[in-house]
């Protein structure tokens, strides 16, 4: 059965750093998405990608993120410059598009800023 | 402000127990609504879609139900390994985003 994966599974670094979270969607999925999950906290949307570009951001998508598809299977998560209330799960998902709005998501990325 | 409220926060059952977790929304719009399972340290795992209230959906011994006001995940004769957190989320609107609830934790003991 198709899945999204993430890379990598877990992550340590130092504030002010940069880091690059990565997913693979599922291979005929068009759109995109990047939510997150502070410990013991609701899921929150990040941004959504269709067509190569935003479709959608929330308050929390600021200058400090960005994404990216690179290529045809990866799409990215990339924060400049990271601060410790960054800290959290972040979750890649996917969907068909059209009259297919179920989103599938990965296992998750656990970023740690120290 | 669109809300989407579960309840209750955490559910312990004994096995065989059967129960119901609701997810209540005001929101506008409402073009679909979703539940997910989440384990510990993993991501979301999809159940059910909903998209109009009347609409029910079963898997094994899960069966969701959606009225105007919310939606009901109904849990018969649940197992240990039914032991999850349960999120119920909304899509509103043109918004392709999703709107998550806090989730309620299910425990399930033998």
């Amino acid at each position: 059965e198709p899945e999204v994966t993430q890379t990598p599974s877990h992550q340590v670094t130092q504030m002010g750093q940069e880091v690059i979270l990565r997913c693979v969607p599922i291979s005929n999925h068009l759109y995109f998405y990047w939510y997150r999950q502070i410990l013991g906290q609701k899921v929150e949307f990040l941004v959504s990608f269709y067509n190569n570009e935003i479709s959608e951001k929330s308050e929390i998508f600021d200058d400090q993120f960005s994404v990216e598809r690179p290529d045809g299977s990866n799409f990215t998560l990339k924060i400049r410059s990271t601060k410790l209330e960054d800290s959290a799960m972040y979750f890649c998902a996917s969907s068909a598009g059209l009259a297919q709005e179920t989103q599938y998501f990965g296992p998750g990325t656990r970023l740690l800023v120290l | 402000e669109d809300q989407v409220t579960q309840s209750p926060e955490a559910l312990r059952l004994q096995e065989g127990e059967s129960s119901s977790l609701n997810c209540s929304y005001t929101v506008s719009g409402l073009r679909g609504l979703f539940w997910y399972r989440q384990d510990p340290g993993k991501g979301p795992e999809f159940l059910f879609t909903l998209y109009s209230a009347g609409e029910e959906k079963e898997k094994e011994r899960l069966k969701a139900t959606l009225t105007k006001k919310e939606s009901f995940l109904h849990i018969t004769a649940p197992k240990p390994e039914d032991s999850a957190t349960y999120l119920c989320a909304v899509h509103v609107g043109s918004a392709r985003q999703l709107t998550f609830g806090s989730g309620t934790q299910l425990t399930v003991l033998p």
